[in-house]
């Protein structure tokens, strides 16, 4: 069974740098997935799409500081230079014939 | 650019039938596979539905096979979910979502603003 797992929160302070993961079930770590960004009260958006290689396409107007790595089963994304809009819920999701995932979501503060 | 407009949410008795609506524009509709992903007040992303680029093939949840129907109008750029027998846990908002890749079931690349569904007597 293919799940995405992330911690439930994360904080870091403004203008530090903060690294969300998301890690692949078993058997999985061959899936790219796609994180999406949904601030308080907005409908989710999307950030970029992350490889197993770790090569990865962000979406139009991403800033530069978000980017994506890849590791065995982990995913992540690493912000850098927080800002306060960063505050937000991050959710990772991954897809197949028939079926598409969303992990939990990590609920980001910015101290 | 990408636009996703949702509408026909609204509030609805138990048992009650609700048709979702989402107008596509500013992108090739018919080359995207499309999808229906609700979130319940104050809870995660649950996909709900996806279908292909011709409307021939779709997939669903399993907690959401029987009673929902996705269905498009590629000649109206058009994105449709028919819900029937609706429970109070189908309470959530609704948002339409275009593939990230033409042509191909891949992860989400763009969302709609969502349509809110409430159920409830």
């Amino acid at each position: 069974q293919l799940v995405l797992t992330q911690s439930p929160s994360a904080s870091a302070s403004l203008g530090a740098s903060v690294k969300l993961t998301c890690t692949l079930s078993s058997g999985h770590y061959n899936y790219a997935i796609v994180w999406h960004q949904q601030q308080p009260d907005h409908g989710p958006r999307y950030l970029m799409k992350l490889d197993a290689d770790g090569s990865h396409i962000k979406g139009d107007g991403i800033p530069d500081r978000f980017s994506g790595s890849s590791s065995g089963a982990e995913r992540y994304l690493t912000i850098s230079s927080l800002q306060s809009q960063d505050e937000a819920d991050y959710y990772c999701q991954t897809w197949g014939t028939g079926f598409v995932f969303f992990g939990g979501g990590t609920k980001l503060t910015v101290l | 650019q990408v636009q996703l407009v949702e509408s026909g949410g609204g509030l609805v008795k138990p048992g009650g039938s609700l048709r979702l609506s989402c107008a596509a524009s500013g992108f090739s509709f018919s080359d995207y596979y499309m999808s229906w992903i609700r979130q319940a007040p104050g809870k995660g992303l649950e996909w709900v539905s996806y279908i292909s680029t011709n409307g021939r093939t779709m997939y669903y949840a399993d907690s959401m096979k029987g009673r929902f129907t996705i269905s498009r109008d590629n000649a109206q750029n058009s994105l449709f979910l028919q819900v029937n027998s609706l429970r109070t846990e189908d309470t959530a908002v609704y948002y339409c979502a275009s593939s990230y890749t033409p042509m191909a079931h891949s992860g989400v690349g763009s969302w709609g603003q969502g349509t809110l569904v409430t159920v409830s007597s």
